[in-house]
């Protein structure tokens, strides 16, 4: 694809239920990460893939978090028991290979709202 | 564990002038130092990158210095223009991976 895809692109959940959002990389690209992003903050790491491996969830806030590839290509984040302070937006953004030299190409997030 | 502070939060210039963001880092590994912009409720754009082994770079009216032995590095941008308006974050990378650390960003406004 062009660009970085991300789905949906505003989601509106009340506080304890179960959310899921969806990456969708640049093609081709190895490299997958997820980021959350409070309202005049910069991103924060969350988790790392390379192709369907999660090298790096140490960002992941609680267990209520996961993040899975299982094809090496999209990716879905999913939040359990939604809380008030998971409102944020999260940003997914995908390299062509893992180095620590590499452009990450950012998609336009999907913004979690809960109430 | 790594650390990026970012000055100005704000900045507000007129059109034409000058303006330059500093950022601050912690992780002597760090070895990559991409800017990006973005504009309200858009997704964050790689404006431009500098890798450790070099001192500056330079892309029209943009250019990133880096200061390795004092831990920072800076974003100039001249001859600003209206369209330059948006937040600004610097970001580094430490690991091998490619794990982005961001600063808190500074909201630029060029005045026209």
């Amino acid at each position: 694809g062009a660009g970085v895809s991300q789905s949906p692109r505003y989601k509106v959940a009340k506080r304890g239920q179960d959310v899921a959002l969806r990456c969708d990389p640049i093609s081709g690209h190895v490299s997958l990460f997820w980021y959350q992003q409070a309202l005049g903050q910069g991103p924060e790491f969350l988790t790392y893939f390379q192709n369907e491996a999660q090298l790096d969830k140490s960002g992941l806030p609680s267990d209520r978090f996961f993040a899975e590839r299982p094809e090496g290509s999209v990716s879905t984040l999913k939040i359990q028991r939604t809380q008030q302070e998971d409102s944020a937006v999260y940003l997914c953004a995908s390299s062509l290979v893992g180095q620590s030299n590499q452009p990450q190409h950012f998609g336009d997030g999907t913004r979690l709202s809960i109430l | 564990g790594e650390n990026v502070e970012q000055h100005p939060s704000t900045l507000s210039v007129q059109e034409g002038d000058s303006a330059v963001i500093k950022c601050t880092y912690s992780d002597s590994a760090s070895n990559y130092f991409p800017w990006y912009k973005q504009e309200l409720g858009k997704r964050p754009q790689l404006i431009i990158d500098i890798r450790s082994n070099v001192g500056e770079k330079k892309d029209q009216r943009i250019a990133v210095t880096l200061n390795k032995t004092a831990k920072h590095f800076s974003l100039h941008i001249t001859e600003t223009q209206p369209e330059d308006s948006a937040v600004y974050f610097c970001a580094e990378c430490g690991t091998s991976y490619g794990k982005l650390t961001f600063g808190q960003g500074t909201i630029l406004t060029v005045h026209p």
